[in-house]
């Protein structure tokens, strides 16, 4: 079985500062693919990242960084000096082999000007 | 390039009713899988379809169904809905579904069950 889990519920940060979402996994096949998505109020879940269980490079995108350990099964999100736009709900998710996409819980995140 | 589309955005039925949703996939995308999101949830999986069969299921029941046509896209059908049927259900693309596909997501469909 599958499990995905981003143990922040909701962070509130003010525009400029940085902050780190969390997403904790759990699989037992051995290859398998990470992603993340962003909620904004729209409903759309839009695609930020997708991570293979053998590359365990970390990636940086602009103001978005992400940081993949096996050794923690954890596959962190941080967004450098963030802004409003930034506001929205960013969710974690695992596949596997046959295994269907598996999304965490979410983390909203609040950033006000 | 456009991109996942769903429609219809909203929709409200009554208890016992029917409901049809329908996509349409990224272009160049053969495989459509269904998701809904309950409030304050992440999505959870419904079912994906390629090749116009329904190749996996998720923990749902047979009330609901699908189908996919010739030209890749989706209809999602539920039947006897249910209060807690309410939900967004989003539709997500991809070429050949794989585990290492990328899953592009439309816009949903706000389903309200009274």
């Amino acid at each position: 079985a599958q499990k995905v889990t981003q143990a922040q519920t909701e962070i509130s940060v003010v525009e400029k500062e940085d902050v780190t979402l969390d997403c904790v996994y759990e699989t037992r096949d051995t290859t398998y693919y990470l992603f993340w998505y962003k909620q904004p109020p729209s409903g759309e879940l839009v695609f930020l990242i997708r991570r293979n269980s053998f590359d365990e490079q970390n990636e940086i995108s602009g103001r978005y960084s992400w940081n993949f350990q096996k050794s923690t099964s954890s596959f962190n999100f941080t967004i450098t000096a963030s802004q409003v736009v930034d506001s929205a709900v960013y969710f974690c998710a695992l596949r596997g082999g046959y295994s269907t996409l598996t999304f965490g819980k979410g983390t909203m995140l609040l950033v006000s000007p | 390039d456009a991109g996942v589309t769903q429609s219809p955005t909203h929709l409200i039925k009554t208890r016992g009713q029917q409901v049809t949703l329908r996509c349409s996939p990224k272009s160049g995308h053969d495989t459509v899988s269904w998701y809904q999101q309950a409030l304050g949830q992440g999505p959870q999986f419904i079912f994906q379809y390629y090749e116009e069969e329904e190749r996996q299921r998720g923990n749902f029941p047979d009330r609901f169904s699908g189908h996919q046509f010739p030209n890749y896209s989706s209809e999602l059908n539920v039947n006897a809905l249910l209060l807690g049927d309410s939900a967004l259900y989003l539709c997500a693309s991809s070429w050949g579904g794989g585990a290492q596909e990328t899953q592009y997501f439309g816009p949903g469909t706000r389903l309200l069950v009274l």
